[in-house]
């Protein structure tokens, strides 16, 4: 089956602006969490989502938010771009059993 | 809050030798724990898992141990391969389904 898909894979924008990354699921999982991933902070969770809500919500300013459709992809949204947002930014998705979290590849962003 | 730490932020291993990569975590109440291998440019790959009810689970070439008297988990990797090269996270979840991440230890096989 099909893995779990990121797009785009690199995305490069400009401080001010915004941006929309997307992930779609394993066929079947109906949780997707986003994470940021920097080398002096590791994996920091972002959010996640389960049935179109969101379930649990980490420690990120309100210019992060996301949202899931009723497929279960999800899209997260950066707003007014800062620096320090540049980032590996991954998705991970379960079903419903609560194991097999599986990520996706990631999306590099770069703010310049 | 949660923490999840590594003991050691790198790793260098013989080709052939065992690679050992330990991990500390803080919620004894956490009850299930994964190893994530990471390599450059991509998401982190599920290598092997755990359930807080077993002291040790084997996969191909790797095992994870887990003592839950000192909070601690380890991952074996036997015969360690140039390809094992990555850096290596532990998992913890807690009891609301939330999951923690160590920041990684990078382990480097020299041929």
């Amino acid at each position: 089956k099909a893995g779990v898909t990121q797009t785009p894979r690199y995305l490069i924008k400009t401080r001010g602006q915004q941006v929309t990354l997307s992930c779609s699921p394993i066929s079947g999982h109906r949780s997707v969490s986003w994470y940021q991933q920097t080398p002096g902070q590791g994996l920091q969770f972002l959010f996640e989502y389960f049935s179109e809500t969101q379930r649990n919500k980490g420690n990120f300013p309100g210019r992060f938010s996301g949202r899931q459709f009723s497929n279960s992809r999800s899209e997260m949204n950066v707003s007014t771009l800062e620096l320090g947002d540049s980032a590996l930014y991954l998705c991970a998705t379960r079903g419903d059993s609560l194991y097999g979290y599986t990520f996706g590849s990631g999306t590099r962003l770069t703010v310049v | 809050g949660e923490s999840v730490g590594l003991h050691l932020p790198t790793l260098s291993v013989q080709e052939g030798d065992n690679s050992i990569i330990n991990c500390a975590y803080s919620n004894s109440a956490s009850d299930y724990f994964i190893w994530y291998k990471q390599e450059s440019g991509k998401g982190p790959q599920f290598i092997i898992d755990i359930r807080s009810n077993m002291d040790k689970r084997q996969g191909q070439r790797v095992t994870v141990l887990l003592n839950k008297t000192v909070k601690h988990l380890s991952l074996q990797i036997a015969a360690t391969q140039p390809g094992d090269s990555a850096v290596y996270f532990c998992a913890e979840k807690d009891t609301g389904n939330q999951f923690y991440f160590g920041t990684g230890t990078s382990l480097t096989v020299i041929p």
